[in-house]
């Protein structure tokens, strides 16, 4: 069974460059998520879905951050325009309504914005 | 919303017992997760206490007293590999979960 697949893994950009992370979930889960890890903030929600719809993005920084889940396997997070602070960790994690408590977290992606 | 506090940093011996606490603040609390994050990796599920009590999983026990708005990850028999970060979580329902800072966890010979 495969599990959560993030891209890229690592993304170095420049500051003003638009960013795109991608995020496949694990099939069958109903809910996805966004996170974002830095040392002084540790793990932050910045975003989630049930059934491709977005049901909390309080923890979305500002407008520069969108996220969208066209369908059942795929969601993206874009940042635009990029800016040094967004350099973190980004995370995406699935789970079921009809399982356990357990999120499933992909690898992650490095995001670097010089 | 949810707070939640652990300590930052925790040192034990090979083969010995180590708890690590989490406090918890909120305003809708339905349970208390555990996740390890080894260095470089992404965060794996540990264990849910939805009710109080102690649920225990191998090595790895986890307590939860809501009275108290308190919980602790219990390791036993502590392995070189078990040193990581530690994150408790609170459940604020809907599947939503905030979690602590993390709790780093250093396993010495």
């Amino acid at each position: 069974d495969a599990g959560v697949i993030q891209s890229p893994r690592h993304e170095v950009t420049e500051m003003g460059q638009e960013v795109t992370l991608r995020c496949k979930p694990i099939s069958g889960h109903d809910y996805l998520f966004w996170y974002r890890q830095t040392m002084m903030r540790g793990l932050e929600l910045l975003i989630y879905f049930n059934n491709n719809v977005p049901i909390d993005d309080s923890g979305m920084p500002e407008d520069r951050f969108s996220a969208k889940m066209p369908n059942a396997s795929f969601s993206t997070l874009k940042i635009q325009p990029s800016e040094p602070r967004d350099s973190a960790v980004y995370f995406c994690a699935s789970s079921t309504s009809g399982g356990t408590y357990e999120q499933y977290f992909g690898p992650g992606t490095r995001l670097t914005v010089t | 919303g949810q707070s939640l506090e652990q300590p930052s940093e925790v040192t034990a011996v090979e083969g010995a017992i180590v708890q690590i606490n989490c406090t918890y603040q909120t305003s809708g609390f339905y349970g208390l997760s555990w996740y390890q994050q080894h260095d470089g990796g992404a965060p794996t599920f540990l264990s849910y206490n939805g009710l109080d009590g102690l649920e225990e999983t191998g090595r790895f026990s986890s307590f939860l007293s809501r009275s108290d708005s308190y919980g602790y990850l219990l390791l036993q028999e502590l392995q070189m590999k078990d040193s990581a970060s530690y994150f408790c979580a609170g459940d604020g329902g809907y599947q939503k979960v905030t979690f602590g800072i993390g709790t780093k966890l250093q396993v010495i010979p």
